[in-house]
């Protein structure tokens, strides 16, 4: 079965640190993009940062420098390192696989279930 | 930036009714263009991608259309469990939700 199950969220304090873990399943993360995409409470959704299957990263202007994509390919599990957190990044973090074809384009194919982060003091 | 414009933000339409989402890009994405649906307290859900071809396992009473700036979601004839948040997605880009709600 194709799954994304992500771990690692809870309560942080303004500036503080926390790795999400993404472990997937039914098929290989290092052979696809991989993306991490984020709810803030009421709100809509915002993506966050995605890493090609050559290992080219990018981010999002509001996480850039202080967000790190990455992936363990032995484990076939993708990660987000988050550091200097603020209130703003409280949300639902989703972990997501980035489906692209030349044709149709690109679209969000399989979605975990999300883990929640709270940044507060 | 391409900004994506979902409109109307809320829909209230009855069951069996149909239902028309728009999303407007602010400059041409071709045929690039996804829509998903979120219910409350789950993972969105692809529903369309390639603005017109339907994900594996989606009924057909789902369907969208257009290209370049202008893309539309038809759901047929509205379900119980069709009453969600639907949103178009360009590459990085989302757009803000139209919430599909019961009349």
């Amino acid at each position: 079965e194709v799954q994304l199950v992500e771990s690692g969220g809870g309560l942080v304090q303004p500036g503080g640190s926390l790795r999400l873990s993404c472990a997937a399943s039914g098929f290989t993360v290092s052979s696809n993009y991989m993306s991490w995409v984020r709810q803030a409470p009421g709100k809509g959704l915002e993506w966050v940062s995605v890493i090609y299957s050559g290992g080219s990263t990018y981010y999002a202007d509001s996480v850039k420098g202080r967000f790190t994509i990455s992936r363990d390919n032995s484990k076939n599990t993708l990660y987000l390192q988050m550091n200097s957190l603020r209130a703003e990044d409280t949300a639902v973090y989703y972990c997501a696989r980035l489906y692209y074809d030349i044709l149709t384009g690109s679209a969000f194919d399989i979605w975990g279930q999300g883990t929640m982060v709270t940044v507060s003091s | 930036e391409i900004v994506m414009t979902q409109s109307p933000a809320t829909l209230s339409v009855s069951p069996g009714e149909r239902a028309t989402l728009s999303c407007r890009a602010s400059q041409s994405v071709s045929s690039n263009l996804a829509w998903y649906q979120q219910k409350p307290g789950q993972a969105p859900r692809l529903l369309i991608y390639g603005a017109s071809t339907r994900a594996t396992g989606i009924p057909a009473r789902f369907s969208g259309s257009g290209s370049g700036t202008e893309f539309t979601l038809t759901i047929s004839s509205l379900q119980s469990e069709d009453f969600a948040v639907y949103y178009c997605q360009q590459w990085y880009t989302f757009g803000q939700g139209t919430k599909l709600e019961i009349k």
